[in-house]
């Protein structure tokens, strides 16, 4: 079936350092792509998606490539502030399931001033 | 316009007690669906609905159930609560099943079962 891999964290990191947070996954079909955020005490909020292989998705300074020949996604951003400590969830919908969600473990990020 | 809203927040139980959790959503999203989080395991999916009276069994379902009723409403029911439902309950929800749409969440439901 289908599964996410992302890389262990937590991942600790200070203010304006680069971030990649590694994303794998398998899927039978032709997934889409996604990168959910989850603050404090907060439910889960989309960052990003990419629907198809070579998409890029971004937003708020994130970026991530569908790369279909590594099947991976992973997550960047150039330089990270306080503000994006949080939990990051890489997943895939598979076409062939309709909307279900398969995610991946989370990544914790904090980043220190 | 509220989103996905769940109540209640926080709950405590006794093994063996039943509770409903309530999630509704005022987008008039056609997609529903229940997750549980727990630590090191990333979410998984309990039930879900693609629209008013169809429900389908996700990845996890036992000891759950859910109805339907109405386009705005999913609540989620525990029979018979053991302690390995202590975990964090969200509800999401979305306006298509094609894969590509974004899925909206509530702010959780943490679920403590002694």
């Amino acid at each position: 079936g289908d599964s996410v891999t992302q890389m262990e964290g937590p991942v600790t990191l200070s203010e304006e350092a680069f971030l990649t947070i590694n994303c794998t996954y398998t899927a039978t079909g032709y997934p889409s792509l996604f990168w959910y955020v989850q603050y404090p005490g907060e439910g889960l909020q989309l960052l990003l998606k990419a629907t198809k292989a070579d998409d890029k998705g971004s937003n708020k300074g994130f970026e991530a490539t569908y790369r279909k020949e590594t099947t991976s996604f992973h997550l960047e951003k150039g330089s990270v502030q306080v503000s994006d400590s949080a939990v990051y969830f890489c997943a895939l919908s598979d076409r062939g399931s309709g909307s279900r969600l398969t995610f991946g473990e989370g990544t914790q990020l904090t980043v220190n001033p | 316009n509220a989103g996905v809203t769940q109540t209640p927040k926080f709950q405590v139980l006794k093994t063996g007690q039943s509770m409903t959790l309530q999630c509704a959503q005022d987008m008039n999203h056609e997609y529903m669906s229940w997750y549980r989080q727990d630590p090191g395991m990333g979410l998984r999916l309990i039930h879900y609905s693609v629209g008013a009276g169809i429900t389908d069994q996700g990845e996890v379902p036992n000891g759950y159930n859910v109805s339907r009723s109405t386009t705005e409403d999913f609540p989620l029911r525990l029979l018979s609560a053991a302690p390995s439902q202590t975990s964090v309950y969200f509800c999401a929800s979305s306006s298509g099943t094609g894969g590509r749409e974004t899925q909206y969440f509530g702010p959780g439901t943490r679920l403590l079962v002694l």
